[in-house]
């Protein structure tokens, strides 16, 4: 049984680029949620998806958006990169109201 | 919104010793208390978690309490063991929201 994957492992990026990650959930959970955790930091919650629609936001720009597919994985866009974006960048998946999450092993965005 | 406080940030202990790890929330609405560890390179894992109607919980080693009316929870861990290093993340659910809130994290070092 997988659990939480998470692609890329690593990216290096400019600033005033533009990078995609992507999320497949654990086996059987339909609701994926994105966490940005900066060095030393806990995690910050950016947004939640359920049925293919944005559930909840945290305090994050519209700069970071998201979108989940018919099969529940899941993708985070950052538009213009900012230095500060740099970070390890967490999915975690659960199943409908069940407030359990399985976080994957991230992804380290770093911009330059 | 829901706050975490968490301490100590850094805790070193020798093997075999006790550790207790404190957090406070703000939402008296709150009513799902996880715990997380963070090894170097790896997303967060669940450990153990308890729910407002609940005043302790035991898995083996490791062991979390909360009191309701001070609004804080804490995680024991006893006969502690050098793969017991790592980070430790307490987060707090409040009631209507979908996700998490996080503490900053408590680093854990075990010495032999």
């Amino acid at each position: 049984d997988a659990g939480v994957t998470q692609s890329p492992t690593h990216l290096i990026k400019t600033r005033g680029q533009q990078v995609t990650l992507r999320c497949s959930p654990k086996s059987g959970h339909d609701t994926v949620s994105w966490y940005q955790q900066a060095l030393g930091q806990g995690p910050q919650f950016i947004f939640q998806y359920y049925e293919e629609e944005e559930r909840q936001r945290g305090n994050f720009p519209d700069r970071f958006s998201g979108h989940q597919f018919p099969n529940y994985s899941s993708e985070l866009n950052v538009n213009a990169l900012l230095l500060g974006d740099s970070a390890l960048y967490l999915c975690a998946s659960s199943f409908g109201d069940n407030e359990k999450l399985f976080f994957g092993s991230g992804t380290q965005l770093s911009v330059l | 919104g829901e706050n975490v406080e968490q301490h100590p940030s850094t805790l070193s202990v020798q093997e075999g010793d006790s550790a207790v790890i404190k957090c406070t929330y703000s939402d008296s609405a709150s009513n799902y208390f996880p715990w997380y560890k963070q090894e170097l390179g790896k997303g967060p894992q669940l450990i153990i978690d308890i729910r407002s109607n609940v005043g302790e919980k035991k898995d083996q080693r490791i062991a979390v309490t909360l009191n309701k009316t001070a609004k804080h929870f804490s995680l024991h861990i006893t006969e502690t063991q050098p793969e017991d290093s790592a980070v430790y993340f307490c987060a707090a659910h409040p009631t209507g929201y979908s996700t998490l809130t996080f503490g900053k994290g408590t680093m854990l070092l075990v010495s032999p």
